[in-house]
């Protein structure tokens, strides 16, 4: 079946301009999680959805960051006020939600560039 | 301390050799263990999953976890030019599902 997928793939936007980034998680799977990576770095959790609501959004780094699901399958982040030092590589990724492993699979990204 | 830590690299091993790729991790009742794999402008790809001490194959690789040390390996037998790439150690802990990553080791598997 079709992966994770994640709109739009390039965004640049000038700095101070609010962004919204999609992601379509697999069908049926429950969890979804946002991560940031910047270059040379791994993963950086932001925020765990399990269905509607927001089990985990201890990694947004302010609260110029949001994320909603409103009907548990695809998701939005929202940066407001954009700064230079937002631009990374916003990546997705789904999962069952419902095994001890609860192995995550990945969208494409979306490269973010605040100029 | 970092909560997961690799070795950034380069790795480099010829063609054919096992490629073992190390990690540790500070959280001490972490439960569930993962490998991925990142090619340069890709996003990663699961390679394998491990929650439970001990060895588990799927063909060429082999996870290893040993929780009282800390510590997860990936090894790669009869590697290929193909795994040339940054391979990403991630930990998941006990009370949620948020996951921790390393920040990578580069592997290059020289023809």
């Amino acid at each position: 079946g079709a992966g994770v997928s994640q709109t739009p793939s390039n965004k640049v936007t000038e700095k101070g301009k609010y962004v919204e980034l999609r992601c379509d998680p697999i069908s049926g799977h429950t969890a979804l999680y946002w991560y940031r990576q910047s270059l040379g770095q791994g993963p950086e959790f932001l925020i765990y959805f399990q269905g509607t609501g927001a089990a985990d959004d201890s990694g947004l780094p302010n609260d110029r960051f949001f994320a909603v699901r409103p009907e548990g399958s695809v998701s939005t982040l929202k940066i407001q006020r954009t700064e230079r030092g937002d631009s990374a590589v916003y990546l997705c990724a789904s999962s069952s939600g419902q095994s001890r492993l609860d192995e995550q699979y990945f969208g494409p990204g979306t490269r973010l560039t605040v100029t | 301390q970092k909560e997961v830590e690799q070795n950034s690299g380069p790795l480099s091993v010829p063609e054919g050799a096992i490629a073992s790729l190390n990690c540790t991790y500070s959280d001490r009742v972490s439960q569930s263990f993962f490998w991925y794999r990142q090619y340069s402008g890709k996003s990663p790809e699961l390679i394998m999953s491990i929650y439970s001490n001990g060895d588990k194959e799927d063909g060429r690789f082999t996870a290893q976890l040993n929780k009282a040390s800390q510590y997860v390996s990936l090894l790669i037998r009869d590697s290929q030019p193909s795994d040339s790439a940054t391979y990403l150690c991630a930990v998941k802990g006990t009370g949620g599902f948020k996951t921790i990553f390393g920040a990578g080791t580069r592997l290059f598997v020289k023809a």
